[in-house]
């Protein structure tokens, strides 16, 4: 069965990187069935994408975080990441990651999720 | 500052049905799937419907999804109070190259 669990800081400092990991286990992420997703959640509010990462390495992104994101993969750890530069108090959410499934190119649903992992920016 | 318009709360007693709007543009509702998530309090959301109408398996029939034009919907026939919970819509945006999340729903069971 597919999991999948983000790993990192859980306080980062203003101006600093946000980095993260998620680790999948139960399924291959080289695999050209399904593309990889970071999705956010500020403390009592509704969900914010980030961005999803494709087969052969394509990114899209929000254009609000655009300029401060970059998704990565790494096949022989299985794992894919996220890093978001210049952090913000703003940036302060739950981050999680998700498989996604394709449908009519690169807009399909994402399940599961990770449990999601709380990352606070203060000083 | 979300494309998708929800309404921000819902409610019914036992048994009733509630519907959720979600309201969007031909840029993203208009042209593309629509998918919708249950959150629970203080968990990672869950697939609760695909491609407009499609339920995972494991998901009950009580829930159901339905798209017209720029706007879909999602219905809880017969609510229980394990349906209390968050409740988003999502779609790709082809003006912003995206995926869209909806505003959110609170769904109480009263």
């Amino acid at each position: 069965q597919l999991q999948l669990q983000e790993s990192g800081p859980g306080l980062v400092k203003p101006s600093e990187t946000l980095s993260l990991t998620c680790t999948v286990s139960g399924a291959s992420i080289s695999s050209s069935t399904y593309y990889w997703g970071w999705i956010r959640q500020p403390p009592g509010k509704g969900l914010e994408w980030i961005g999803n990462i494709y087969y052969g390495g394509t990114t899209y992104y929000n254009p609000s975080l655009k300029s401060r994101v970059t998704i990565s993969v790494d096949t022989s750890k299985n794992q894919f990441s996220l890093k978001l530069k210049s952090s913000t108090a703003a940036d302060t959410a739950v981050y999680y990651c998700a498989r996604g499934f394709y449908s009519t190119g690169p807009k399909g649903w994402f399940a599961p999720w990770g449990q999601g992992t709380l990352v606070t920016v203060s000083s | 500052q979300s494309v998708l318009t929800q309404p921000p709360s819902a409610s019914g007693t036992p048994g009733q049905r509630v519907t959720i709007s979600c309201s969007g543009s031909s840029s993203n509702i208009g042209s593309n799937l629509v998918y919708w998530y249950q959150q629970l309090p203080g968990t990672a959301p869950k697939l609760l419907i695909y491609r407009n109408n499609q339920r995972p398996s494991g998901v009950p029939d009580r829930f159901s999804g339905s798209k017209s034009g720029t706007s879909a919907s999602l219905a809880i026939s017969g609510l229980r109070s394990e349906d209390e919970a968050d409740y988003y819509c999502a779609t790709w945006d082809g003006s912003l190259s995206g995926q869209v999340f909806g505003t959110g729903t609170k769904v109480t069971v009263l």
